[in-house]
């Protein structure tokens, strides 16, 4: 079973310019999750997938971001006219939800794309 | 409201030495969920392991050990024998039942193993 993929691992980009990052979730995995991190901090949440439905984003998640997951299976991460702020890594996990809920699922991590914004 | 405290920012030892990294975290929730993982130099968050809050059994994997205290709201992990490999940045996690998704995560302790 492969793991969480992610592309490209590596980003760089001049400012105002667009970039889309691609995750590949564990195959059967139901929830997809991208997360932001910046250096020496924990992963900051951005938004989440069940199947095709983005179920939360975050406020951190301005409308220059936009995530999608078509068919429930790999998940894009837009960025548009992006800032130097930007500049993070953009980690995806994906978990298995029970249909039952009644255990947690567990968020296994892809290497992550590592953005600069010039 | 939730919340995990990760007290080192970083801890140095000599490879050999066991070292403990400290995790305290905060809920009103009576069943939740507290997770460690391993982020090596290449960036890549790495599972370790996951408890729930009805579990309180330590639990032992190879050099790992875990050692979850309700009474003190806490969630220690050792390394005994540390090993160069074992240098990373650890973090602690903590999910709550009516909330799944949601991981709130400590601040990281760097490990640092010198050969």
């Amino acid at each position: 079973d492969t793991g969480v993929s992610q592309d490209p691992r590596h980003k760089i980009t001049k400012r105002g310019q667009n970039v889309t990052f691609r995750c590949d979730p564990i195959s059967e995995h139901n929830r997809l999750y991208w997360y932001r991190q910046t250096l020496g901090q924990g992963p900051e949440f951005l938004t989440y997938f069940q199947n095709e439905a983005q179920l939360e984003k975050s406020r951190l998640l301005s409308d220059r971001f936009s995530a999608e997951r078509p068919k429930g299976s790999f998940s894009t991460l837009e960025i548009q006219r992006t800032e130097q702020g930007d500049s993070a890594m953009y980690l995806c996990a994906s978990s298995f939800l029970t249909s039952g809920g009644a255990s947690t699922d567990t968020q296994y991590f892809g290497p992550g794309t590592r953005l600069t914004v010039l | 409201a939730q919340k995990v405290t990760q007290a080192q920012t970083e801890i140095s030892v000599v490879e050999k030495e066991d070292v403990t990294l400290d995790c305290v975290y905060e809920t009103r929730d009576t069943t939740y969920y507290l997770f460690w993982y391993k982020q090596p130099p290449s960036g890549e968050l790495v599972f370790l392991i996951r408890r729930n809050s009805f579990d309180e059994q330590n639990e032992i994997s190879g050099r790992y050990s875990w050692n979850f205290q309700k009474s003190t709201s806490s969630f220690n992990f050792t390394i005994t024998a540390s090993q160069v490999v074992d240098s990373a940045v650890y973090f602690c996690a903590l999910s709550e039942a009516h909330d799944r998704y949601q991981l709130i995560w400590g601040a990281g302790t760097k490990l640092i193993i010198k050969p």
